[in-house]
């Protein structure tokens, strides 16, 4: 299994909400990320967890809140978003970064996020 | 800032071999060549990576010059599914993945 979930597909929130992204996997990786897409851009880089701790914050805002509650789960809170956040938001999950030969990134389909 | 330098776009008809060319002078000894890709409204999909020798897989070859300061993403007979945004990234084992623009593939038939 090489799948990477996200929960919701596509998600519209007012600038006073709060709300949460999920994502899991199942393939015993030990290191998951946040990626911020606007359209026609490649991802960048939010978050990343290694063995469940935060090991980058790429200098996003605090109303982002990421949150990796075991190995298999990740979730991203948000709250008092604005309209430019506006964006799909993609998870990845690679294997222990401990290894050698490279660890590539499996990413999840998204999550389309409209802030209104 | 992204290592790599791609052309933005790139055209192939069906059933002809997709060459897609990356130039990464800059990459030092224990940086990978990784290739993504990016079908449109999707998460990017692993394809292939490698140090300093060819690689083969199910999806793709991947061609790294002697030097090592470009390498070439070949998928040998394109189909329709597999216009996309490709993404040549050069990252160590422990590197965060930077993507850069990439090039946009479009397979015609």
């Amino acid at each position: 299994d090489t799948e990477v979930t996200q929960t919701p597909k596509h998600l519209v929130m007012g600038m006073t909400n709060k709300k949460s992204l999920k994502c899991e996997q199942h393939m015993g990786h030990r290191a998951m990320y946040w990626y911020k897409q606007k359209a026609k851009k490649p991802p960048e880089l939010m978050f990343v967890y290694s063995y469940e701790k935060l090991s980058i914050n790429e200098s996003v805002p605090s109303r982002f809140s990421p949150e990796c509650p075991n190995s298999s789960l990740l979730n991203l809170h948000l709250h008092a978003l604005q309209p430019e956040d506006s964006a799909l938001y993609l998870c990845a999950s690679s294997q222990d970064p401990g290894l050698a030969g490279g660890r590539e990134q499996y990413f999840g389909p998204g999550t389309r996020l409209t802030v209104t | 800032d992204a290592k790599t330098t791609q052309p933005p776009s790139m055209d192939c008809a069906e059933g002809r071999a997709a060459n897609l060319p990356c130039n990464h002078s800059t990459i030092s000894g224990n940086e990978y060549v990784y290739w993504y890709r990016q079908i449109h409204s999707q998460g990017p999909q692993y394809i292939i990576h490698g140090l300093k020798n060819n690689e083969t897989n199910e999806m793709a070859s991947l061609i790294i010059t002697e030097d090592r300061k470009s390498s070439t993403l070949i998928l040998p007979h394109a189909t329709l599914r597999d216009t996309a945004v490709y993404y040549c990234i050069v990252k160590t084992s422990y590197d965060k993945v930077i993507f850069g623009p990439g090039t946009s593939l479009s397979v015609i038939p």
